[in-house]
C-alpha cells in the first residue's frame, strides 16, 4: 500500500540550534516529494520539491534546505533555525500531477 | 498576485445545513488542474478532488458536491446536511501543466459546524 511517513510531529528547538525532518514514502518508486510550510491563517507554501534522487528545487530563498538522498526520502534541514522559521511543515508526493499523500505533518517552535 | 482566492476565513454552520466554499483561480494556462483538500485538527491534508480544466462537468460525492466553472474561474464546493465531522479547514489548490510541479494553494476557509 502506499503511505507517507513524516517525523517527528512536533519539535521545540532553540534560535541556532540545527533542523532534520524527514520524510519516507513505501509502495512506489521515484516519486515526486514536496516540502510545504504552513504559517497561521495562512496557506500552504511550497518550499522545496524533488523528481528523484539528487534533485532538488527551491521556491523560496531561506533559511532552509532540502536533500534527496534516496529514492523514498526527502529530508528538509536547517543549520541555524531563526525564530521564523516556526510553523507547520508537511511534506507530501504526487500521483499523476496530484499532491495525493501527505505526511502527518511536523509543528516546529522556534525559541 | 495570488493564484488561487479563498475569499471566507471561516464559516459557522449548524449541523445538516448546506454550506458553500468559495474559490477563485487565476491561470492563463489553457490547461490546468484544479483541487480541494480537507485539513482536520490532526494536521494531515486529505486530497478531496482533482478536476481538469477541460471537464466542467459538477461532481457529486455523497454530500459533497462541486461546481466548476471557467466562465467565472469558480471551483465551489458544497457540503449538504453538514456534519460535525465536517469541520475542519478546506483549502483549494491549482496547477497549471505549464509550470508541472507547482500546485497554488488559496489561504484556506475554516469551517466549523456546530451540532
Amino acid at each position: 500500500s502506499q503511505t507517507i511517513h513524516q517525523w517527528p510531529a512536533t519539535l521545540v528547538q532553540p534560535v541556532g540550534s540545527p533542523l532534520s525532518l524527514e520524510c519516507t514514502v513505501e509502495g512506489t518508486s521515484n516519486p515526486n516529494l514536496y516540502w510545504y510550510r504552513q504559517a497561521a491563517g495562512r496557506g500552504l507554501q511550497l518550499l522545496f520539491y524533488s523528481v528523484g534522487i539528487g534533485q532538488i528545487s527551491s521556491e523560496v530563498p531561506q533559511n532552509l534546505s532540502a536533500s534527496r538522498p534516496q529514492d523514498r526520502q526527502f529530508i528538509l534541514s536547517s543549520k541555524k533555525l531563526l525564530l521564523s522559521d516556526s510553523g507547520f511543515y508537511l511534506c507530501a508526493w504526487s500521483v499523476l500531477s496530484t499532491l495525493r499523500f501527505f505526511g502527518q505533518g511536523t509543528r516546529l517552535t522556534v525559541v | 498576485a495570488q493564484k488561487v482566492t479563498q475569499a471566507q476565513t471561516e464559516i459557522s454552520v449548524v449541523e445538516k445545513e448546506d454550506v458553500t466554499l468559495d474559490c477563485v483561480y487565476e491561470t492563463r494556462d489553457t490547461t490546468y488542474y484544479l483541487f480541494w483538500y480537507k485539513q482536520p485538527p490532526s494536521g494531515e491534508l486529505v486530497f478531496l478532488i482533482r478536476r481538469n480544466s477541460f471537464d466542467e462537468q459538477n461532481e457529486i460525492s455523497g454530500r459533497y458536491s462541486w461546481n466548476f466553472q471557467k466562465s467565472t474561474s469558480s471551483f465551489n464546493f458544497t457540503i449538504t446536511a453538514s456534519q460535525v465531522v465536517d469541520s475542519a479547514v478546506y483549502f483549494c489548490a491549482l496547477s497549471e501543466a505549464s509550470t508541472g510541479n507547482q500546485f497554488y494553494f488559496g489561504t484556506g476557509t475554516s469551517l466549523t459546524v456546530i451540532p
